[in-house]
């Protein structure tokens, strides 16, 4: 039981390029989420999903694009890179039973822009 | 022990002593709230959660208390360990939409 994997786990890109950092669950939740964590701070919400086929912003999406095509996957699409998104990204997944809420958090991606 | 009555980006404690961590948190519609440790190079780990129909809930060594009418969190670790040197993060949110909010951190250092 793998929990949250994401990749790649480090990666430099140069300023324009874009890419697509993977998430992938294979604890059947339905809700999942991205975050940024920027040095010294809290992470905060890019984009979050309730479920295939459903996607919101949350708090700093310009920049970020995601899909959810299948329960499982939930990428985050980079469209034009900017040294003002070189940070760490988490993707998280989570379930929701009688009031609780089981969060697991991804190990991480640490990207840099130049 | 030691503890901090207003949130502080630091706290360092000795070895052995108990050790108080204070979030305050701004949504008035959150109704579970979560306590994070996040280690160097890794995501947040989970450590305890509590319901907004609570205002104290026990783990191992940790202890969360919810006071709703200040809306403030804090976090009690008991006997503090080096391995409990970490950033601590308070997060709410509301049961309505899922999305998960995080305060700032606390760095806690645990002196030898």
């Amino acid at each position: 039981n793998a929990g949250v994997t994401q990749t790649p786990k480090f990666q430099v890109l140069k300023t324009g390029q874009s890419m697509t950092l993977q998430c992938a669950q294979d604890m059947n939740h339905e809700y999942m989420s991205w975050y940024r964590q920027d040095p010294g701070m809290g992470l905060r919400l890019i984009h979050y999903s309730v479920g295939a086929g459903i996607t919101d912003q949350g708090e700093v999406p310009n920049g970020y694009n995601v899909s959810r095509s299948t329960t499982e996957d939930f990428p985050l699409r980079l469209l034009s890179a900017a040294p003002s998104q070189t940070s760490v990204y988490f993707c998280a997944s989570s379930y929701s039973y009688g009031g609780a809420f089981g969060y697991t958090f991804g190990s991480g991606t640490r990207l840099t822009v130049v | 022990g030691e503890s901090v009555g207003l949130h502080l980006p630091t706290l360092s404690v000795q070895e052995g002593d108990n050790s108080i961590i204070n979030c305050a948190y701004s949504n008035s519609a959150s109704d579970y709230f979560i306590w994070y440790k996040q280690e160097s190079g890794k995501g947040p780990q989970f450590i305890i959660d509590i319901r907004s129909n609570m205002d104290k809930r026990q783990g191992q060594r940790v202890t969360v208390l919810l006071n709703k009418t200040v809306k403030h969190l804090s976090l009690q670790i008991a006997a503090t360990q080096p391995g409990d040197s970490a950033v601590y993060f308070c997060a709410e949110l509301s049961s309505n939409d899922y999305k998960l909010s995080f305060g700032a951190g606390t760095t806690v250092t645990v002196r030898a």
